[in-house]
């Protein structure tokens, strides 16, 4: 089955300095997504950054990049130049993308952003 | 314009009663989902309907019954609520088949119900 391990509980940072969130995955598939999801205290699941395990650049959005190691199962969020709207849970997610599964979520981060 | 929306937003109610939560997409999607986040925050999924059809059933107790009326609604009724039914529910959609797949769920705003 697979899984996701988030090993960072709460993280911190200064705003316009840059964080990491770590995010490692266990599967056996070849073909699967990976996801960050923010939550807010309003409770919306957002969708920060999306990777594709077939494609071997990082990608980015903006401030949000991810590095993603296929091979040793892991995907890292990087928050460059954070803000204070930056603060939230920010989760990590699997997914097999066929029909008949769903989002292996990781237990969450909870990221803190001081001025 | 939303394109998962969840009603009611927030539920309080007592312990024995009977409650639905209904959710509507309106991106054509083929495939819903119900998922609970705890009071932990962990998101774990519950159900899935592809097209009308059941797909996913995690373990959950009876009292849970999903319904999809149609592609695009996906109901859930929670029977004789208990206190540990206190959580967030969310609804999301995706296209799993055919053309325009999509690569990501699109999640609805949440449903907070806290049982008293």
């Amino acid at each position: 089955a697979q899984t996701v391990t988030q090993s960072q509980p709460e993280m911190s940072v200064q705003e316009a300095e840059t964080v990491t969130l770590s995010c490692t995955y266990d599967t056996s598939e070849s073909d699967y997504y990976l996801f960050w999801y923010k939550q807010p205290p309003s409770r919306q699941m957002i969708l920060v950054i999306r990777q594709e395990a077939y494609k071997q650049q990082n990608a980015t959005e903006n401030r949000f990049s991810v590095n993603f190691q296929k091979a040793a199962k892991s995907f890292s969020l990087k928050i460059s130049d954070s803000q204070l709207g930056d603060a939230a849970m920010y989760f990590c997610a699997y997914w097999h993308n066929q029909a008949g599964t769903a989002l292996i979520f990781g237990k969450g981060t909870t990221l803190s952003v001081s001025s | 314009d939303t394109a998962v929306s969840q009603t009611p937003k927030y539920l309080v109610t007592q312990m024995g009663n009977d409650k639905s939560i209904k959710c509507e997409q309106n991106l054509g999607h083929d495939t819903m989902y119900w998922y609970k986040q705890d009071s932990k925050k962990f998101l774990k999924i519950m159900f899935s309907y592809n097209n009308k059809e059941l797909i996913i059933n995690e373990t959950v107790p009876n009292r849970f019954s999903p319904k999809s009326p149609d592609k695009a609604h996906l109901n859930l009724h929670i029977n004789s609520l208990e206190l540990g039914d206190s959580a967030v529910y969310f609804c999301a959609s995706s296209q799993t088949s055919g053309g325009h797949l999509t690569y990501e769920q699109y999640f609805g705003p949440g449903t907070r119900l806290t049982v008293t």
